[in-house]
């Protein structure tokens, strides 16, 4: 069956940088992409961008460009969020989720809390 | 960015009645509108796509409906595990955008 499983919670200072892994199984990792959605704290659900896990290619939103890398190592059937320069505001679950042919997310993580704190 | 209103934002209704939400694009959207289910605690869970489609093994009390601007998620009789929060999300401009929720609470 198809599962994502996620990285843990991770506590990081202003200015650091993070890394979440986001693990696939029980599918073909590079026939579908990843999309990545934030949610901060008691909010809805923000798209972030995803990214092209056959070519590699990420495409961001505008709120997520800059601090923010996607990657993907086919090797190991993971994708990776790369935030660096951590802010307050960065505090959040993030999710990732496989992007369906039809290109909705149809199989998500667990989510990884951020939280960004001195 | 499309922006998606939702309505209402909360809802409170009993097991084993019919609701209906909805969600209203800033523009049309043809049917590139999913509806998602969140628990607390847990991810997302895709319910319907491409307004009407319901996913994998999601029940048949749950239907999508609409096209253009105006979309809703009609649960026909509600069970308890269904008490949540429903997204809606758009992919037809980029970037894909979700409504803010709508909160299902048992009353």
């Amino acid at each position: 069956q198809v599962q994502l499983v996620q990285s843990g919670s991770e506590l990081e200072r202003p200015g650091a940088s993070v890394t979440i892994s986001c693990k696939a199984s029980g599918y073909t990792f590079t026939n579908y992409g990843m999309n990545w959605v934030r949610q901060a704290p008691g909010q809805g659900l923000e798209w972030m961008g995803w990214i092209n896990t056959n070519t590699g290619i990420p495409r961001y939103a505008q709120d997520f460009t800059g601090r923010f890398v996607f990657s993907s190592d086919i090797s190991v059937s993971t994708a990776y969020l790369q935030i660096s320069g951590l802010k307050a505001e960065d505090t959040a679950v993030y999710f990732c989720a496989r992007r369906s042919t039809a290109a909705w997310g149809d199989f998500w993580g667990q989510g990884t809390l951020v939280t960004v704190s001195s | 960015d499309i922006v998606l209103t939702q309505s209402p934002v909360t809802l409170s209704s009993s097991p084993g009645e019919r609701v209906t939400l909805s969600c209203r694009a800033s523009q049309s959207v043809s049917s590139y509108l999913a509806w998602y289910q969140q628990k607390s605690g847990q991810a997302p869970r895709l319910l319907i796509y491409d307004a009407s489609n319901r996913a994998t093994g999601i029940p048949a009390r749950f239907s999508g409906g609409g096209s253009g601007t105006d979309f809703t998620l009609t649960i026909s009789s509600l069970e308890p595990e269904d008490f949540a929060v429903y997204y809606c999300q758009q992919r037809i401009y980029w970037p894909d955008t979700f409504g803010q929720g709508t909160k299902l609470e048992i009353k």
